[in-house]
């Protein structure tokens, strides 16, 4: 199985501040033919579901803010908000979808300094 | 809008069986890929394993062959059952919808399942 590896577990930040979240992958989720890093980032607040927010490691998803930015490939990636705001607390999981067993990170919790 | 809605009992007994259901509502099921997720309290996110409508599925080999995930085309739903149930299973339990390789574009509420006697 693919391990992925977040850090730091958790993460605080002033409001308007940036944060960026890490996710390291054991193996290569880059699949050369069409150049795809089958990496997704996901938010969850408290009680929710998880909300996809990026794929394909850089896309956002349609209605996600501009203020989250994803970045990386082959076994490193970085998932950064660039001014932090209150709404933005939550647990963010990074995931590969590449190979089964789909496997996530264990989620970095991000709150407010 | 397609929408997920999980169902089932809320607490099992130890060696019995789970099963859960997601009603599809707004879209077919048949197209996509169909997954299980769980997250037991407090903790990370754990693909149980998907399904396309024709009934060819995947699964976590993490689960020992414990779980079956199954379409119904006919009621615009899939189901999953995890037999031989222990504590270690109590979690909430997500389903949720893939597109080709994307990934989890939508998401059921999910529903909590506690395995207990």
């Amino acid at each position: 199985d693919i391990v992925m590896t977040q850090s730091p577990d958790s993460l605080a930040v002033s409001l308007g501040e940036r944060a960026t979240i890490n996710c390291k992958s054991s193996q290569s989720i880059l699949y050369r033919p069409n150049n795809v890093n089958y990496l997704a980032w996901y938010q969850q607040r408290p009680g929710q579901p998880p909300e996809l927010l990026i794929s394909e490691a850089s896309t956002r998803k349609s209605g996600v803010p501009d203020r989250f930015n994803g970045s990386g490939s082959g076994t490193d990636f970085s998932l950064t908000i660039s001014s932090l705001r209150a709404e933005d607390v939550a647990v963010y999981f990074c995931q590969q979808c590449r190979f089964t067993p789909y496997t996530f990170g264990q989620g970095t919790k991000l709150e407010i300094k | 809008q397609v929408l997920l809605q999980e169902s089932g009992p809320g607490r099992v007994k130890p060696s019995e069986t789970l099963s859960l259901t997601c009603a599809v509502s707004g879209g077919s099921i048949s197209s996509h890929y169909w997954h299980w997720i769980r997250q037991p309290p407090g903790k990370g996110l754990e693909w149980i394993g998907d399904v396309y409508y024709s009934g060819r599925s995947n699964t976590n080999p993490s689960l020992q062959g414990r779980v079956t995930i199954s379409p119904d085309t006919s009621k615009n739903q899939f189901s999953l059952r995890l037999i031989s149930v222990t504590a270690a299973d109590t979690a909430v339990y997500y389903c949720a919808r893939q597109v080709d390789h994307d990934p989890f574009d939508i998401w059921g509420r999910g529903t909590m399942v506690i395995v207990s006697s």
